[in-house]
């Protein structure tokens, strides 16, 4: 399966622990995006990385929430002390950043998080 | 407001019927239109991408984008019960993250 993974597929964890989520992108892909979605509304973009830039973080990431691409390669997005607020599915993207216009985005299977 | 309105839904047609599927967005500085399809439980599916207004077409779909009045639209001819899902738009101002719709959930009856 060549397109972009996630790990894991599911976490339940209580309030106030520390979850770590892992992204592979497809091969080669040097773009890669997290986006939040909860119940019933669409995908909201947090943050994105070009190669291991972190080049855009949105409002919503608050300072518990920290993303990171080391090698340029796969990318992992911590959440500390995990509020019930936090529960919603995390979603990784990935695309490739060649010429003029926009790079389409494919997206994984995603991490769905509950906090108890 | 959110800068894109989509409605919820549900929305219930048979199958074999034209499913229409619309967005309305309020900066006018978006370039791009996706549309993803997106099944429960499961990552977002790239389905249709257009650049600027104009439509575009591919198989059984059929794209919109009307920049003037801001309002994008998605056509379904021969509506199959296998299309039966959530249908996001999505749309960007230029290699930028997306900005997505709450997302039009389909059920096509057999």
């Amino acid at each position: 399966d060549t397109g972009v993974s996630q790990d894991p597929r599911h976490k339940i964890t209580k309030r106030g622990q520390n979850v770590t989520f892992r992204c592979d992108p497809i091969s080669e892909h040097n773009r890669l995006y997290w986006y939040r979605q909860t119940l019933g509304q669409g995908p909201e973009f947090l943050t994105y990385f070009q190669n291991e830039a972190q080049l855009e973080k949105s409002r919503l990431l608050s300072d518990r929430f920290s993303a990171e691409r080391p090698k340029g390669s796969f990318s992992t997005l911590e959440i500390q002390r995990t509020e019930q607020g936090d529960s919603a599915m995390y979603l990784c993207a990935s695309s490739i950043l060649a010429g003029v216009g926009t790079d389409t985005q494919y997206f994984g299977p995603g991490t769905r998080l509950t906090v108890l | 407001q959110k800068e894109v309105e989509q409605d919820p839904g549900p929305l219930s047609v048979p199958e074999g019927a034209i499913v229409s599927l619309n967005c309305t967005y309020s900066n006018s500085a978006f370039q791009y239109f996706m549309w993803y399809r997106q099944y429960s439980r499961k990552g977002p599916e790239l389905l249709m991408y257009t650049y600027s207004s104009g439509n575009k077409e591919d198989g059984r779909f059929t794209a919109q984008v009307d920049k003037s009045s801001k309002y994008i639209s998605l056509f379904i001819r021969d509506s199959q019960p296998s299309d039966s899902a959530t249908y996001l738009c999505a749309m960007e101002t230029g290699r930028r993250a997306l900005t997505f719709g709450s997302g039009t959930r389909l059920q096509v009856q057999p």
